[in-house]
């Protein structure tokens, strides 16, 4: 079991530009999280997925970020027109169940870099 | 936010000392998780404490919660060099759904 995958681990990009994050969840979990890190803010909630569903989402900065789960391999957090205030560690999470009490798994993160 | 604000902490103590962090939430909660952070990984799940429990143990580790006081509590007892990370508390708004409120953090350092 290789965990959670998360590719790049360092992206680096001009403002402006648009910039990609991928997760592969662990095998068989139903439930997938993308939380954001940085030194100010901490870590904090962006949205989730739940057997592919986006279930919530409240975390989101509505007008360039946007997140896909396409298949239960992998999702997606693209991030439109990049600002430096979008620097940040993003980290994804899968969990075997969505509730609660279950233990979410996080991977490496994406370390992003907005020059 | 969740949490309150005298959570954002910083400890250095000798190997082999026993440490304890505590947390403060604002809004209920029927289970509180904490995570450990390494440098440059995830963080990743030590132990978790439901509402109708007052302690959990797992080794060296001990979680208390007072849902009357809205707080918890992560000690470890005979620190090791390795248990060097941030650790975090954290909420879940709905416990139908996992949508985790971290706190802000204690960053332990273990000097060997």
């Amino acid at each position: 079991n290789a965990g959670v995958i998360q590719t790049p681990r360092h992206k680096v990009t001009g403002k402006g530009q648009e910039a990609t994050l991928w997760c592969e969840p662990i095998s068989g979990h139903s439930a997938v999280f993308w939380y954001r890190q940085t030194i100010v803010q901490g870590l904090e909630f962006l949205t989730y997925f739940r057997n592919q569903a986006p279930i919530d989402d409240s975390g989101m900065p509505k007008e360039r970020f946007s997140a896909q789960m396409p298949n239960q391999s992998h999702s997606t957090l693209k991030i439109q027109s990049t600002q430096p205030q979008d620097s940040a560690v993003y980290l994804c999470a899968s969990s075997l169940d969505w509730g609660g009490y279950a233990e979410q798994f996080f991977g490496p993160g994406t370390r992003l870099t907005v020059l | 936010s969740q949490w309150g604000e005298e959570n954002l902490q910083a400890l250095s103590i000798q190997e082999g000392e026993d440490v304890t962090m505590n947390c403060s939430y604002k809004t209920y909660t029927t289970v509180v998780q904490w995570y450990r952070q390494k440098s440059g990984k995830g963080p990743a799940q030590l132990i978790l404490i439901r509402s109708n429990e007052r302690e959990k143990r797992s080794g060296r580790l001990r979680a208390t919660l007072d849902t009357s006081s809205q707080s918890s509590s992560l000690s470890i007892t005979g620190t090791l060099a390795t248990d060097t990370a941030v650790y975090f508390c954290a909420t879940v708004e709905n416990y139908n759904q996992g949508k985790l409120i971290f706190g802000q953090g204690t960053k332990l350092s273990i000097k060997p």
